[in-house]
Parts: structure tokens; C-alpha cells; sequence
């Protein structure tokens, strides 16, 4: 899938503080981030629509999402911890209505050290 | 809040044989049910959808019917190949307003063997 890009693809980090970056080519409204834990189904982060944060579910505040313009979408990371290894997925969808599909990127996956 | 239970969590099975994955859902609304599945290394993509009561989705072999009285959706194929083996989720969606959130279920990991 090339009409989500997500850098980097693999993060190897001590508790240094980094920058997960999408961005979508679909033209949609809603974009999303979402936590894969191995052997674990994804689970939400956070949703915007129209640049708006619009959900925003128990996340370590250490997770700061940024989302520029609606196509772009950012995950700031500060101080992980051993638990916050795992694959980001980014997602997208319209944002227009109820039964829509999502369309994820391919992940990042990020190991703590 | 709403859920997703699929009871089991790998299946191994013999290529050309039937494929059945248990899906059950606990909504307050009337929620768009979604198969998903994800093959490594990559992110879920969908399968297909079902909206309403007896709808039935499929795709590239794999159908489900939405069913209310049962609160349940799913999934089958009735000759499972090679190329099936990947991750595949049972997923609702729940309307925020402003977009779906999407909530997975447990995942099933389908492993076909070779006879």
C-alpha cells in the first residue's frame, strides 16, 4: 500500500525521543494511530478528523500526536519505556461516514532497548 | 463499550479444507461489522463489510453473514489455500460523529498445512 507512507519502518531506541512520521494519498478526512503488540490485534490511540483530535484513548503521555494538515499525521515519543515496543500503524478513512473502511500504512516498528 | 470475541485463536488445517472462525460482537447500536486481515509484515486491509441484518460480505472466497438474532458474524471458506495463511480479525466499527473507530478482536491465526 503506497497511498499510506510511514517513516521509518524500523526504530531501535535507548530513551531518546522520536518522531513517527505518515502522511496519506487518498484524500481522506480522518486519519488515525494505532498500537500492535506482538500477537496482540491493533488497538487506538488517537483519531483525528479535519486536523481535530477527535478520540483520544488511555495513552502514556509520553505519546503526542500532531497532525499538520489532513493528509500528514506525526507521533512524537519522549522517554520510552520497555512497554512501548510494539508496530504503530497509521490509518486513514473519509471521515464521512458511518460504515467506511480504514486503510492502513505498513507500520513502524519500534524496539526499546 | 463494544466488543469482539473470537474464540479461536490459531487454526491449522489441511489445504482444501473448510475453514470456519467464530466472531461474536456485544454492541449498544446497530454497528458495521468488518474481516480484516493481515499478512506479516504488513497492516490489516480489509476483506469486506456488512451493515445490516442477514447482509452477507465475501471475498476472494470468504463470506460472512451479519446476524442480529445471534449477534454474530462468521467467517468461511470452503477450501482454504497456501496463500490464506495470514492473521484475520473481526472488527466493529463505532461512529464518533466525525469518523469510525475501529475495535479488533482477538485475531485468528489460520495456518494451512500441506495434505
Amino acid at each position: 500500500n503506497t497511498k499510506i507512507t510511514q517513516s521509518p519502518r524500523y526504530l531501535i531506541l535507548g530513551r531518546a525521543n522520536k518522531s513517527l512520521e505518515c502522511e496519506q494519498h487518498l484524500g481522506h478526512n480522518a486519519m488515525y494511530w494505532y498500537k500492535q503488540s506482538a500477537e496482540k490485534p491493533p488497538e487506538l490511540m488517537f483519531l483525528y478528523n479535519l486536523k481535530q483530535l477527535i478520540r483520544n484513548e488511555t495513552v502514556p503521555s509520553r505519546f503526542i500526536p500532531e497532525c499538520p494538515d489532513s493528509s500528514k499525521l506525526l507521533l512524537h515519543i519522549s522517554a520510552v519505556d520497555p512497554e512501548d515496543s510494539a508496530v504503530y500503524f497509521c490509518a486513514s478513512s473519509l471521515g464521512t461516514i458511518s460504515n467506511e473502511r480504514l486503510f492502513f500504512g505498513h507500520g513502524t516498528k519500534l524496539s526499546v532497548l | 463499550g463494544d466488543s469482539v470475541t473470537q474464540t479461536e485463536g490459531q487454526v491449522a488445517l489441511s489445504e482444501e479444507d473448510f475453514l470456519t472462525i467464530h466472531c461474536n460482537y456485544s454492541a449498544s447500536g446497530y454497528p458495521t461489522l468488518f474481516w480484516y486481515v493481515q499478512y506479516p509484515g504488513e497492516g490489516p486491509q480489509l476483506l469486506f463489510r456488512a451493515s445490516r441484518d442477514k447482509e452477507k460480505g465475501s471475498s476472494r472466497g470468504f463470506e460472512a453473514t451479519y446476524d442480529k438474532g445471534t449477534t454474530s458474524f462468521h467467517l468461511r471458506k470452503a477450501s482454504v489455500q497456501e496463500s490464506d495463511s495470514a492473521v484475520y480479525y473481526c472488527a466493529l466499527s463505532e461512529w464518533t460523529g466525525f469518523a469510525s473507530a475501529l475495535t479488533f478482536g482477538s485475531g485468528t491465526k489460520v495456518i494451512p498445512c500441506l495434505p
